[in-house]
């Protein structure tokens, strides 16, 4: 049981806009900021969104991230065939003093 | 270009012991704090182990408190994890991560697999 909830999967078609969410508490994702990542098969993470919101240099305007509250979100629009992947997000949680990661959403272009 | 290059996993039997390192290059490692995650076969990600820039702050996860210890020696660039007393559970590929915070820099190794088993 993970502390932040993703749903186990997503889908949609190309072309269309899909959004992940992520549910935690006050001591992780109401306190400290949202990292997410894309794990293809066999590679490591890499992460799309930090800082809830902010892109790295080199990813898409496609990906973006929201938070309110205790919970996080995910939107990918314009769905491409090679945004399928695992999607994860994670955040500091101040009780634990540690890092803790969402569950994984599987997200499947049809 | 930033590489984080782990090393020292295997097969090992329950109870036994293990060493992982990580070698760090394209950054100023010493500058940075660092963590471990490891991710079961089929499973999520579950963060391990964090370290502060001067090993001055430590943190475990629950489920390997006791068991495992971090370190990293900054003026070889290194990072380790020691395992003990290692379980089924155990079982996974381990990263080596720095991970966004302030900033979008944000590394991580290509994983080494530790497979506990008889």
């Amino acid at each position: 049981q993970s502390v932040l909830t993703q749903p186990p999967s997503a889908s949609g078609t190309p072309g269309q806009r899909v959004t992940i969410s992520c549910s935690g508490s006050s001591s992780n994702i109401g306190t400290n900021r949202v990292n997410w990542y894309q794990q293809l098969p066999g590679t490591a993470p890499k992460l799309l969104i930090y800082r809830n919101d902010q892109r790295p240099s080199g990813v898409p305007d496609r990906f973006s991230g929201s938070m309110s509250g205790t919970s996080a979100s995910l939107a990918i629009s314009g769905l491409q065939s090679d945004d399928e992947a695992d999607y994860y997000c994670a955040a500091w949680d101040d009780s634990l003093h540690g890092r803790v990661f969402g569950g994984g959403t599987k997200l499947t272009v049809l | 270009e930033v590489y984080l290059v782990e090393s020292g996993g295997g097969l090992i039997e329950p109870g036994g012991s293990l060493r992982l390192s990580c070698a760090a290059s394209g950054f100023t490692f010493s500058t940075h704090t660092m963590n471990w995650v490891r991710q079961a076969p089929g499973k999520g990600l579950e963060w391990v182990s964090y370290i502060s820039q001067s090993s001055g702050t430590i943190y475990y996860a629950d489920s390997v408190k006791g068991r495992f210890t971090v370190s990293r020696d900054n003026a070889k660039n290194s990072l380790y994890l020691q395992m003990n007393s290692l379980r089924a559970e155990d079982t996974a590929v381990y990263y080596c991560a720095k991970i966004a915070g302030t900033t979008g820099a944000d590394y991580w190794g290509q994983g080494t697999l530790v497979t506990v088993s008889s």
